[in-house]
């Protein structure tokens, strides 16, 4: 069966410091990988995605995201956070269907 | 500019009534997609459609219906709101088939149903 899971519901970084948001997923195949992100009162809007090739992957915002499919992670990390970051993010896994995550609330504190 | 429009943006209604929730796209996109959002929470697939004359039921059973005459239109309909109908509808579209292909989402429209 096909899943996604982020683990933290919420995530507080301090401004100018590192931020990662947790992503692991289940799926049979090659998978597809997305980050979108959300704020208030929006639809969500694509930061990034992994098909193939480098694991590595670099986004919108600054945001980038690593694949690992040794441990099925496709964590989101920026390398100084800003408090224009703070946003609902949501990773989304594609194989025969699109599943997303229950999203993490990340808060950037000034 | 090419974009996803969802109107209304914010709707409040009584129990019974029959709405329509317009979703439209200058993408010319062949897939597009419903989900139903409680604020802050998860996202759930209500409809989606491969193209025109094309829709699916999706992961969350819902009592809405879907219609895709045309390839940037795919209005939600609910015959007679109830307040567990109470959510944020999210209208997205994707450009194929692929499954690579990143969505893109309306703004949402916000119902009520008192």
């Amino acid at each position: 069966a096909q899943s996604v899971a982020q683990p933290e519901d919420q995530v507080n970084v301090a401004e100018g410091n590192p931020l990662t948001v947790k992503c692991t997923y289940s799926v049979s195949g090659n998978p597809y990988l997305f980050w979108y992100v959300q704020y208030p009162n929006r639809g969500l809007q694509f930061l990034l995605k992994y098909i193939t090739g480098d694991n590595l992957v670099k986004g919108s915002y600054g945001f980038e995201a690593e694949f690992n499919k040794s441990q099925t992670s496709f964590h989101l990390k920026k390398p100084s956070a800003l408090v224009s970051d703070s946003a609902l993010y949501f990773c989304a896994v594609k194989s025969d269907k699109i599943i997303f995550g229950k999203g993490t609330r990340l808060h950037i504190l000034p | 500019e090419a974009d996803i429009y969802q109107t209304p943006r914010y709707l409040v209604i009584g129990t019974g009534k029959k709405i329509t929730l317009e979703c439209s796209q200058t993408m010319g996109h062949d897939k597009m997609y419903w989900y139903q959002q409680d604020p802050g929470m998860e996202l759930h697939l209500i409809h989606y459609s491969y193209g025109v004359n094309s829709t699916e039921k999706g992961d969350l059973s819902s009592e809405s219906t879907v219609s895709r005459i045309r390839t940037e239109h795919f209005p939600l309909t609910l015959e007679s709101a109830r307040p567990s109908h109470t959510s944020q509808y999210l209208c997205a579209s994707s450009e194929g088939f692929f499954s690579g292909d990143e969505q893109f989402f309306g703004p949402g429209t916000r119902l009520t149903v008192l």
